[in-house]
């Protein structure tokens, strides 16, 4: 029962590369989140997904680009990444019942 | 604005005393209240959740809801030094539930030996 995976966990890449962030979860959940992290911040929603070709913005989603064909996965992509984009990002999914469930995360360095 | 206050603490206790950590929010028709633990370097741990006014135990935690004055808490009985952690308050606050959680910068908890 792997539950909600991510991948990479961690990456460093270079200012101007493109990157995508994996998540895949195995609970069929139809809601899936991306957030970041950084210290002082918080925990700052980037996009989230209500099912399956439905993606909607969070607080942050300029610069990222996610797409969800499937319902178990639900990818983020950097496309010109930037080292204010220096994070680390959780993946989290919720289901019919109300609560929510985090990823290991990745921990992305843009250098 | 949406939003979930919690003191940044860090709050420290002894080891066995009661460790009370607080949060607030702004909107009034929230329904689903979660406290998440995070450990450093981790991801949040989900531990409890409240839906109704009043307590709830699981263990040695309890989480207690107040709607009317827009308040949640969490009690950790017993606290050990495994329990120094960051924990994070998450709301839903929209009726339907359909939305994504607020979540509050979190407390640090510091459990002395």
């Amino acid at each position: 029962d792997a539950g909600i995976t991510q991948s990479p966990r961690y990456k460093i890449t270079e200012t101007g590369r493109q990157v995508t962030l994996m998540c895949h979860q195995t609970w069929s959940h139809s809601y899936m989140f991306w957030y970041r992290q950084d210290l002082g911040h918080g925990l700052r929603l980037i996009y989230y997904s209500a099912a399956a070709d439905i993606t909607d913005k969070g607080e942050v989603p300029d610069g990222y680009v996610v797409s969800r064909s499937k319902t178990e996965n639900f990818p983020l992509t950097l496309e010109s990444a930037t080292r204010s984009q220096t994070s680390v990002y959780f993946c989290a999914s919720r289901g019919g019942g109300r609560e929510q469930y985090f990823g290991p995360g990745t921990r992305l360095t843009v250098t | 604005q949406k939003e979930v206050e919690q003191n940044s603490g860090p709050l420290s206790v002894p080891e066995g005393a009661i460790a009370s950590l607080n949060c607030t929010y702004s909107d009034r028709g929230s329904q689903s209240f979660f406290w998440y633990r995070q450990y450093s370097g981790k991801s949040p741990e989900l531990i409890m959740f409240i839906y109704s006014n009043g307590d709830k135990e699981d263990g040695r935690f309890t989480a207690q809801l107040n709607k009317a004055s827009q308040y949640v808490s969490l009690l950790i009985r017993d606290s050990q030094p495994s329990d120094s952690a960051t924990y994070l308050c998450a709301v839903n606050m929209e009726a339907s539930g359909n939305t994504p959680l607020v979540f509050g910068k979190g407390t640090r908890l510091s459990v002395i030996a």
